[in-house]
């Protein structure tokens, strides 16, 4: 069964350090997302993208925030100079008929 | 407001036993979508079952259903039978408007299911 793939599961890094999170999206699917959840809270939107454009973000998906699809098949979520808030799950998801999949997600550290 | 209303943070439940988590909704919009995701201490989101704002008929995944009162705003997972690898949290989800549109969660409840 076809399933979207995120690496790496778990990233350190210092604080004011750029990191890239990055999702293969189910390969059919034309819509991506990315949430966040921080530890033991609700799962947050951040961004959708579709057709190679942001379709909506959130107020938490600042300057920031980018994200990106380079290739065919991956989808990448970059943060430029990483918080000690910025610790999370990150989540990434692509839409099927109705329901979005979700990736297993990477735990994002910041030290 | 809050969009996802989940007002049981954990709940008990034995084995073999049917279990209803609670999911309360806001919204204005006529058209929108109702999900249940389930997400284990390995921390995945698992899709579960999905209500669509116009079905008529309440929506069943094997042991899973979803009773939807829409008068109510109310879109309860029911689980059946429950088993030990049913341990985990429980999210409700909701989309509005159009079907790609964000999705906004609850809370989450913590199930545990007892021997």
């Amino acid at each position: 069964e076809p399933e979207v793939t995120q690496t790496p599961s778990h990233q350190v890094t210092q604080m004011g350090q750029e990191v890239i999170l990055r999702c293969v999206p189910i390969s059919n699917h034309l819509y991506f997302y990315w949430y966040r959840q921080i530890l033991g809270q609700k799962v947050e939107f951040l961004v959708s993208f579709y057709n190679n454009e942001i379709s909506e973000k959130s107020e938490i998906f600042d300057d920031q925030f980018s994200v990106e699809r380079p290739d065919g098949s991956n989808f990448t979520l970059k943060i430029r100079s990483t918080k000690l808030e910025d610790s999370a799950m990150y989540f990434c998801a692509s839409k099927g008929q109705y329901e979005q999949y979700f990736g297993p997600g990477t735990r994002l550290t910041v030290t | 407001a809050q969009k996802i209303t989940q007002t049981q943070p954990g709940m008990f439940v034995q084995e073999k036993e049917a279990v209803t988590l609670d999911c309360t909704y806001d919204t204005s919009d006529p058209s929108y979508g109702l999900f249940w995701y389930k997400q284990p201490s390995s921390g995945e989101m698992i899709f579960l079952i999905y209500q669509g704002s116009y079905d008529q008929q309440n929506a069943t995944e094997g042991r899973y259903s979803l009773n939807f009162q829409k008068a109510r705003k109310s879109a309860n997972l029911v689980i059946s039978a429950s088993q030990l690898g049913d341990s985990a949290m429980y999210f409700c989800a909701m989309r509005e408007g159009y079907n790609f549109n964000k999705f906004y969660f609850g809370s989450g409840t913590k199930l545990n299911v007892k021997p």
